[in-house]
């Protein structure tokens, strides 16, 4: 299994521009959820999906959208990206039974210019 | 949604045992307890996880006072390799948004 995957591992944008982060899981895991990662903090939730077709919003939702068509893909999409979302993005997924025990991505490193 | 208190760092020495202690007053009744560590330039690893009373596993363990309004993550014997940053979580059936709190840097000197 390849677990989770993020692509890409690294991005630079100009302000205004908006892009896609892709996450993959290959572990039929039902949970999904997208973090940030400002440099020397912790993780803020800003997605999560708790099955195909659902999502809901996490602690910092703005300027972001997400969408779960599938059981195994869940990206990330920066509408109109700003300096204040340069970050280290992390995708995570857990099982439905077991869904505090998250496996994480290698993350995306974004830098918004 | 609960919130959890950690101390921001600690340090300790190679072959020591290493307690960190997080405070979860609110917690809920159905809410899990967990524990994270992060290395830098990767993402959280899932350590261990427990409802009350005491678990371990390989890595560490985790003990629950009878009010759960805390925990203490024990990890015996560190090694430098075991720098990281840990994070406390609560959560369960009555949420499924897992927040993370600010952590635990945790040095580990020769």
């Amino acid at each position: 299994n390849a677990g989770v995957t993020q692509t890409p591992k690294f991005q630079v944008l100009k302000t205004g521009q908006s892009m896609t982060l892709q996450c993959a899981q290959d572990m039929n895991h039902e949970y999904m959820s997208w973090y940030r990662q400002d440099p020397g903090m912790g993780l803020r939730l800003i997605h999560y999906s708790v099955g195909a077709g659902i999502t809901d919003q996490g602690e910092v939702p703005n300027g972001y959208n997400v969408s779960r068509s599938t059981t195994e893909d869940f990206p990330l999409r920066l509408l109109s990206a700003a300096p204040s979302q340069t970050s280290v993005y992390f995708c995570a997924s857990s099982s439905g039974l077991e869904y505090n025990e998250q496996f994480f991505g290698p993350g995306t490193r974004l830098t918004v210019l | 949604l609960a919130k959890t208190t950690q101390p921001i760092s600690m340090d300790s020495y190679e072959g020591q045992e290493v307690n960190i202690t997080c405070s979860h007053n609110n917690i809920a009744t159905n809410d899990y307890i967990t524990w994270y560590q992060q290395f830098p330039s990767q993402g959280p690893r899932f350590i261990i996880q427990g409802y009350k009373t005491k678990v371990t596993n390989e890595v560490a363990s985790l003990f629950i006072p009878a009010d759960r309004k805390s925990s203490t993550l024990s990890l015996p014997r560190v090694s430098l390799s075991d720098t990281a940053v840990y994070y406390c979580l609560v959560g369960g059936d009555s949420s499924y948004k897992l927040i993370f709190g600010s952590g635990t840097r945790l040095l580990v000197r020769p």
